[in-house]
């Protein structure tokens, strides 16, 4: 079935570092691929999302391209905040009702 | 604009006990409705999904039910919690037609001692 596997947290920065958060998957067909963030105590928020390959979604200074050669969705940014702690998720859809498919989640702790 | 309601926040039962989780949705019609189980140290897992009003679909088989008795209306329920339900559960909507932007809630904190 498809899946979602993200590199495995916490990942700790000082700030103004540069972030990488590995995310790869597994599906069929041509599914949408997003990143979402978790802050401490709420619930979920869009970041970004591709919908097709070689999309690159961007949104805040974070940026991911949909690579379908390497099925991978690499969130990066280039100077990282201590507000941009947080916990970050892969995720897909294939529509199917909209449903999302969520990677384990990595932990960002951004250090001043 | 959209909005939407969970509750409650936290919730401490003993294992056996009932379970009545209420999420709500303000500012849009028939919205897609999910319900997502956060246990620690671990992603989100699929628990439920509905369509419609009465339409529920079940991702994975366990303890726990959901019912949609109104438009915007979405319950998570159990009628004997077990130690393995404690987690973070998330309500999100929808657009119909469109995939993959969901919007959350705030989420309800469940520990089943």
């Amino acid at each position: 079935g498809d899946s979602v596997t993200q590199m495995e947290g916490p990942v700790t920065l000082s700030e103004e570092a540069f972030l990488t958060i590995n995310c790869t998957y597994t599906a069929t067909g041509y599914p949408s691929l997003f990143w979402y963030v978790q802050y401490p105590g709420e619930g979920l928020q869009l970041l970004l999302k591709a919908t097709k390959a070689d999309d690159k979604g961007s949104n805040k200074g974070f940026e991911a391209t949909y690579r379908k050669e390497t099925t991978s969705f690499h969130l990066e940014k280039g100077s990282v905040q201590v507000s941009d702690s947080a916990v970050y998720f892969c995720a897909l859809t294939r529509g199917q009702g909209g449903k999302l498919i969520f990677g384990q989640g990595t932990e960002l702790s951004v250090k001043p | 604009s959209q909005t939407i309601h969970q509750w409650p926040a936290t919730l401490v039962q003993p294992v056996g006990s009932p379970l009545s989780l209420e999420c709500t949705v303000e500012g849009t019609s028939n919205p897609n409705l999910y319900w997502y189980r956060q246990a620690a140290g671990r992603g989100l897992q699929l628990l439920f999904y509905s369509v419609g009003i009465g339409q529920i679909s079940s991702e994975v088989p366990q303890n726990l039910s959901a019912s949609r008795p109104q438009d915007r209306q979405f319950i998570l329920s159990s009628k004997k919690l077990l130690l393995s339900d404690s987690g973070f559960y998330l309500c999100a909507w929808s657009v119909g037609a469109r995939t993959g932007e969901l919007f959350f809630g705030e989420g309800s904190r469940l520990t089943v001692l």
